[in-house]
């Protein structure tokens, strides 16, 4: 079956400090991955997905960015967090055919920027 | 733009049946998708509608209307562990999920 790791579960961060948030899945192979950020009381935002290695789409200009290095891994990065970032960070995984596609979540991280 | 739009937050009581209605506009549809999340949890898949009519799983079943551009979800015979919020999204003509911000159940004994 598969599994979707992230870590940390918990995060405070002070504002200016980097970021990484890692996400590994386990038990299938090459999946879309996606990172999502919720705000208190909010729906999820798409921050970044991506269909293979190296490939990686954005869809809202900020100071984060992500990396795919491994075909199951999946970084979330920032040189200088600020306010703005905190939220709870989750992390999804599809496969890549059939016709549901639906999404499954890691535990998320929450995020605190101080 | 692309627009989804459920109620913020809804009260039922235990045992009864509850209906949580959800409306979109997108930019193309390629299937309705209803996940559960529990406060401080990651969401977790419900259901998925393509086609119009009811998708029925035990007690909860969702439907759709792609020509109203409307859904619903019906939970029967609450629990309290049904407390919690519920997540509508669209997948759009780029295969992407455009999520509402969610209904809050909120069940009283």
């Amino acid at each position: 079956s598969q599994t979707i790791h992230q870590w940390p579960a918990t995060l405070v961060q002070p504002v200016g400090s980097p970021l990484s948030l890692e996400c590994t899945v386990e038990g299938t192979s090459n999946p879309n991955l996606y990172w999502y950020r919720q705000a208190a009381g909010r729906g999820l935002q798409l921050l970044f997905y991506s269909v293979g290695i190296g490939q990686i789409s954005s869809e809202v200009p900020q100071n984060l960015s992500a990396s795919r290095p491994q075909d199951r891994q999946f970084i979330l990065s920032s040189k200088k967090l600020l306010l703005s970032d905190s939220g709870f960070y989750l992390c999804a995984w599809s496969t890549g055919t059939g016709d549901h596609y639906e999404q499954y979540f890691g535990p998320g991280t929450r995020l605190t920027v101080t | 733009g692309q627009n989804i739009d459920q109620p913020t937050e809804m009260t039922a009581t235990e045992g009864a049946i509850v209906q949580i209605n959800c409306t979109y506009q997108t930019s193309g549809f390629n299937g309705l998708f209803w996940y559960q999340q529990h406060a401080g949890e990651a969401p977790t898949f419900l259901s998925y509608n393509v086609l119009d009519g009811l998708e029925e799983k035990g007690r909860f079943s969702s439907f759709l209307s792609r020509s109203k551009g409307y859904s619903y979800l019906l939970l029967k015979e609450l629990q309290m562990k049904d407390s919690a919020s519920y997540l509508c999204a669209v997948r759009d003509e780029d295969y992407q999920l455009i999520w509402g911000a969610g209904t809050k159940l909120i069940i009283k004994p």
